[in-house]
């Protein structure tokens, strides 16, 4: 695609429950991230993806928190028994390989109550 | 660790006037420094960029001078107009990690008619 899509734009749920947040990159990027932004801060990385592969999920908060890209285009972030510190924007890059400039998503606003 | 502090907002200006936005960064070795622009219901866009020391970025009348002896990368620009108003972003890529952005906390701008 022309850009970076992410679903659902918005997501309001219950703590406790499962999300998945979905990322559409730009075609042929294989490099993919997932970031948060939290209210008046600046994003926080989770992960990254060279292909199919997590190269490096260090910023992945805790084992809630989980990724996948099986066929190295889209990425599918997955959040378990959500809590209220989950709220924030996640947002999703890609960029190609070697690269170091981002192509950003407009973001995921999940709101737990 | 890797980091980036910027000048807390919001900056509110009247158009037609000189915009500084401080950043000053803590990293070893000489990073990659970016300046990225959320406008309002947007995805995070790169404004511009500054690979070694010295170095300029420049982009739609912004720039941003790479000063290793004072580590910083200040965003400038000479006379703004209204359709600048957004959040601006100053980051880094470390030597450490060819990828993983680190940013700081954002600063809004606000430019008035």
């Amino acid at each position: 695609g022309a850009g970076v899509s992410q679903t659902p734009s918005n997501k309001v749920t219950e703590k406790g429950k499962y999300v998945e947040l979905r990322c559409d990159p730009i075609s042929g990027h294989t490099a993919l991230y997932w970031y948060r932004q939290s209210l008046g801060q600046g994003p926080e990385f989770l992960i990254y993806f060279q292909g199919t592969g997590a190269a490096d999920d260090s910023g992945l908060p805790n084992d809630r928190f989980f990724a996948v890209r099986p066929e190295g285009s889209v990425s599918t972030l997955k959040i378990q028994r959500t809590e209220r510190g989950d709220s924030a924007v996640y947002l999703c890059a890609s960029s190609s390989q070697g690269a170091n400039v981002l192509t950003f998503g407009a973001g995921s606003r999940l709101t737990v109550l | 660790g890797n980091s980036v502090t910027q000048m807390e907002g919001p900056v509110t200006l009247s158009e037609e006037a000189f915009l500084t936005i401080n950043c000053t960064y803590t990293a070893t070795g000489y990073p990659s420094l970016f300046w990225y622009v959320q406008y309002p219901g947007e995805g995070l866009q790169l404004l511009l960029k500054a690979t070694k020391a010295d170095d300029k970025g420049s982009n739609k009348g912004f720039e941003a001078t790479y000063r290793k002896e004072t580590t910083s990368f200040h965003l400038e620009k000479g006379s703004v107009q209204v359709s600048d108003s957004a959040v601006y972003f100053c980051a880094l890529i470390g030597t450490d990690s060819s990828y993983k952005l680190i940013f700081g906390s954002g600063t809004r701008l606000l430019v008035r008619p």
